[in-house]
């Protein structure tokens, strides 16, 4: 079983729609996670980190359930410009300075 | 403000030749650095990291190597290129809010 898992899509939703993903991972033992965001043919960014039961960042929130194990990332009021392969990633080191474990990314589409 | 630098942009080498990359970062010091590959349609993976100057921790056994000659300097290095090392490849440092990325270098191996 793959560390960190998620749905590899594609998400197709239009502008305005909202937009839900999940993540699950394996290791109990991780502290921290990451969404990030890759567009095509660059580098990951980081878009929110998830230290707690979950985070709020405009029209992103996070959430992480430690009991089941899965992390979840909520697009609000979707844009064009959100359209993107979303990276689910899991720390076991507790810090960010530790290693860190990506999942497969999923992959949205927002269309006009 | 912290920035990090990749060189070269994209890359096309011959299968045996050797390869070097550079990953050098500004506005910090003693960062932790980690050299990461994304091969085409697949997820990052953690190649090499290190904590400072000459440390350096490998990850997959492999046809790579890394080093840090300097404390903002990351290296990854190749005697002889197979096929299977095309991909993009990533280095990152860390902070306490998370990871950042440069902005990779894509190598084709043909």
């Amino acid at each position: 079983r793959k560390e960190v898992e998620q749905d590899p899509g594609p998400f197709n939703v239009p502008e305005g729609a909202t937009v839900a993903f999940n993540c699950t991972y394996s290791n109990s033992a991780s502290q921290s996670f990451f969404w990030y965001r890759q567009d095509c043919r660059k580098e990951p960014k980081l878009l929110m980190s998830v230290y707690s039961s979950g985070n709020e960042d405009g029209r992103f929130t996070a959430q992480l359930n430690r009991a089941s194990q899965y992390i979840s990332l909520l697009i609000r009021d979707s844009k064009l410009s959100d359209s993107a392969t979303y990276l689910c990633v899991g720390n076991a080191g507790g810090t960010s300075y530790g290693k860190l474990t990506f999942g497969q990314g999923t992959i949205l589409t927002v269309h006009p | 403000s912290q920035t990090i630098h990749q060189w070269p942009a994209t890359l096309v080498q011959p299968v045996g030749s050797p390869l070097s990359l550079e990953c050098t970062v500004e506005g910090t010091s003693n960062p932790n650095l980690y050299w990461y590959r994304q091969a085409a349609g697949r997820g990052l993976q953690l190649l090499f990291y290190s904590v400072g100057i000459g440390q350096i921790s490998s990850e997959v056994p492999q046809n790579l190597s890394a080093s840090r000659p300097q404390d903002r300097q990351f290296i990854l290095s190749s005697k002889k290129l197979l096929l299977s090392d095309s991909g993009f490849y990533l280095c990152a440092w860390s902070h306490p809010s998370g990871q950042f990325f440069g902005p990779g270098t894509r190598l084709t191996v043909l």
